[in-house]
């Protein structure tokens, strides 16, 4: 099971928008609405963003957002903040064999 | 209030096997719907999802991994353990035990994460 495809890096102006892909195949991404999306900052653990494809945990800014078009997932995070930049991982539920796939990670910078 | 702390070896050799420990409060792997995971990032690398063990004793590996890993729980103590056999270079990274919650978080999504820990393999 290969690691889901996303950016290297992606930067924007505070208070744009900016959107992450992660690209999966028919047996992951695009066979289940449970790709979830972390943070995660320099030297910390990550921080559940995103899960089943489009929710938030409670806490979670509503600047940030998920969808899925077929094997694509994506994040959307709005009026970009300083504190936004980060590293961010989707991943996917892949079968009950494979079960969880992570992605390669983008690197987000606020300009 | 949920914690998770990693601990074991920070370093051991080549062909060694590793065992860490996820000590855990504020929930009981008991309860219904409740999981235990690992996750490990190499220096300047993605996440890795690796294992998961469920209230149940149901249990998820890594497919690549399979064969080298192996959890378990001890619900009386509260801990998660993880061995991982025959060790290598490229497993040096920081292992990470989390917290997972089916009835909250669909499938095997982590919302509460350890401090993590750093395991280099060298000899």
């Amino acid at each position: 099971q290969s690691a889901l495809t996303q950016p290297a890096s992606v930067s924007g102006s505070p208070g744009q928008s900016i959107t992450i892909s992660c690209t999966g195949t028919s047996s992951d991404v695009g066979s289940y609405n449970l790709v979830s999306w972390y943070q995660q900052h320099p030297g910390k653990a990550p921080k559940l963003m995103i899960y089943e494809g489009s929710k938030r945990p409670s806490g979670v800014s509503n600047r940030f957002s998920g969808s899925k078009s077929g094997n694509t997932a994506s994040l959307t995070i709005s009026g970009l903040q300083a504190e936004d930049e980060a590293d961010y991982y989707c991943c996917s539920y892949a079968g009950s064999s494979t079960f969880k796939v992570f992605g390669t990670g983008t690197k987000v910078t606020v300009l | 209030q949920i914690t998770l702390k990693e601990s074991g070896p920070t370093l051991v050799k080549p062909t060694q096997t590793l065992t860490l420990t996820c000590t855990f409060s504020g929930f009981s792997l008991s309860t219904s719907g409740v999981g235990v995971g690992w996750i490990r990032q190499p220096p300047g690398k993605a996440l890795e999802w690796l294992a998961l063990i469920y209230w149940d004793d149901d249990k998820r590996y890594s497919p690549s991994l399979k064969s080298r890993l192996t959890i378990t729980k001890d619900t009386s103590k509260n801990q998660v353990v993880l061995t991982m056999t025959n060790m290598d270079p490229v497993d040096t990274a920081t292992y990470y035990c989390a917290h997972s919650n089916t009835f909250a978080y669909g499938s095997g999504d982590f919302d509460y994460w350890g401090q993590g820990t750093l395991v280099t393999v060298s000899s």
